[in-house]
């Protein structure tokens, strides 16, 4: 069956510091994967995607992640860690067929120190 | 970008109402909407996906009778919760897609509606 991992629940870091939250899938062929960040009370916002081609996607506020198969993983990153990314970031894989459905991370809170 | 909207934001009902959550699409038109609830600190449920012109598939698990689906135009969908209890008590949030080969596309959310049922 198809699964997203994310294996840390909460993680807090410096502003400034480097950040990678991890994601990890399950999926018996080529998977498209999602980052998206929830703001406090807020909708979901997409960071980025991966359908296929370059394996090092850039997204939007700064972040990357890479796909790495042999790992099954899609790791999120940003080099310089701000304030205002503090929030609930959700890793999701689109689902087996053509029902559009997205299997869900459970997430990961970022909180950020000044 | 695709732009979702719900309404309202978030709403106060007592026990035993009913209430009725709005999902638009404001600039494609959206043969397929997915409702999630989402309880405090925890990831998105899928509940159901709502389908234009049809009924609603649920996800195991979930009351259709209890949270009634209507998808009747390409632009929205709504959901009723239905005899609302405390439990129901939740954020719940839609998302949708143009159209085109659904593998491709993402889903964009709407801001979400923050049920409280007293």
């Amino acid at each position: 069956a198809q699964s997203v991992t994310q294996p840390d629940i909460h993680i807090t870091v410096s502003e400034g510091a480097s950040l990678e939250l991890r994601c990890n899938y399950s999926y018996g062929a080529t998977p498209y994967l999602f980052w998206y960040v929830q703001s406090p009370g807020q909708g979901l916002q997409l960071l980025l995607k991966y359908f296929s081609g370059d394996t090092l996607v850039q997204g939007i506020k700064g972040f990357e992640a890479e796909f790495k198969r042999s790992q099954s993983s899609f790791n999120l990153r940003k080099p310089s860690v701000h304030w205002s990314d503090a929030a609930e970031y959700f890793c999701a894989v689109a689902g087996v067929g053509n029902n559009r459905k997205l299997i869900w991370g459970l997430g990961t809170s970022l909180a950020v120190n000044p | 970008g695709a732009v979702v909207s719900q309404h309202p934001s978030w709403v106060i009902c007592k026990s035993g109402t009913s209430v009725k959550i709005e999902c638009r699409s404001l600039d494609f038109q959206a043969t397929t909407m997915f409702w999630y609830r989402q309880f405090p600190k925890q990831s998105l449920m899928l509940m159901a996906t709502s389908n234009e012109g049809s009924k609603a598939t649920y996800e195991q698990g979930v009351e259709k009778d209890k949270f009634l689906i209507n998808h009747a135009s390409l632009t929205l969908s709504t959901l009723t919760v239905t005899s609302a209890h405390p439990e129901d008590s939740s954020f719940y949030i839609c998302s949708s897609g143009p159209g085109g080969s659904p593998l491709y596309n993402e889903q964009f959310f709407g801001p979400g509606t923050r049920l409280t049922v007293l």
